[in-house]
């Protein structure tokens, strides 16, 4: 069956701009995942979502970045006022959302380059 | 607080030869770890995973992991590298009892020679 898919791929943006980046889960999956992976490092967590709920977004780094997941399914990542810093690759994730400590299955992500 | 410390940043085996990949851990509680590899151009992948259960753990393409409690330490083995094992192997501890917020380590990079 389809993975977990992201669109862009790639998106390169200028200091200052407004991006998205979509995620679409793996169909009947609940829960969805955000990281981010800067190059050289592991992935680092940023929002989790049950359904259409932000049940944790402990790791979104500032008031600049959004998620949502209107119909508990396509998520988006809102990126408001990009800096150079935010220049990484930005993951989705999802799981069953069943009971338990379960695989969470990775999309390929978008790398965003802000200039 | 969780955090987990991949030992080497890059291993390089023979192919047929053992694999080992060092990492160690910090948890306030009993942590579910896991073992993530990421080919080039690729997802992640989840290799295996430890809940509290058997301290030994099997996963995909002939690795395995052991819980050690007393060493805080889940390295992972391969008795035998493979050209195609080449890739990024990232060490992970869930943030919370739930699962739903991981911790990934800075990961090693395997490299397989001939």
């Amino acid at each position: 069956g389809a993975g977990v898919s992201q669109t862009p791929s790639n998106k390169v943006t200028e200091k200052g701009k407004y991006v998205e980046l979509r995620c679409d889960p793996i169909s009947g999956h609940t829960a969805l995942y955000w990281y981010r992976q800067s190059l050289g490092q592991g992935p680092e967590f940023l929002i989790y979502f049950q359904g259409t709920g932000a049940a944790d977004d402990s790791g979104l780094p500032n008031d600049r970045f959004f998620a949502v997941r209107p119909e508990g399914s396509v998520s988006t990542l809102k990126i408001q006022r990009t800096e150079r810093g935010d220049s990484a690759v930005y993951l989705c994730a999802s799981s069953t959302g069943l009971a338990g400590v379960e695989e969470q299955f990775f999309g390929p992500g978008t790398r965003l380059t802000v200039l | 607080a969780q955090s987990v410390t991949q030992l080497d940043s890059h291993v390089s085996v023979s192919e047929g030869t053992p694999v080992l990949l060092r990492c160690n851990y910090s948890s306030s509680y009993s942590p579910s770890l896991f073992w993530y590899v990421q080919h080039p151009n690729k997802g992640l992948q989840l290799l295996l995973k430890y809940t509290s259960a058997a301290t030994l753990v099997k996963g995909i393409n002939g690795f395995e992991a052991e819980f050690k409690k007393s060493e805080t330490s889940f390295h992972l083995t391969k008795p035998s590298a493979h050209m195609s094992d080449a890739a990024e192997y990232f060490c992970v501890v869930s943030l919370n009892q739930a699962g739903t917020a991981l911790i990934f380590g800075k990961g090693t990079t395997l490299s397989v020679s001939s």
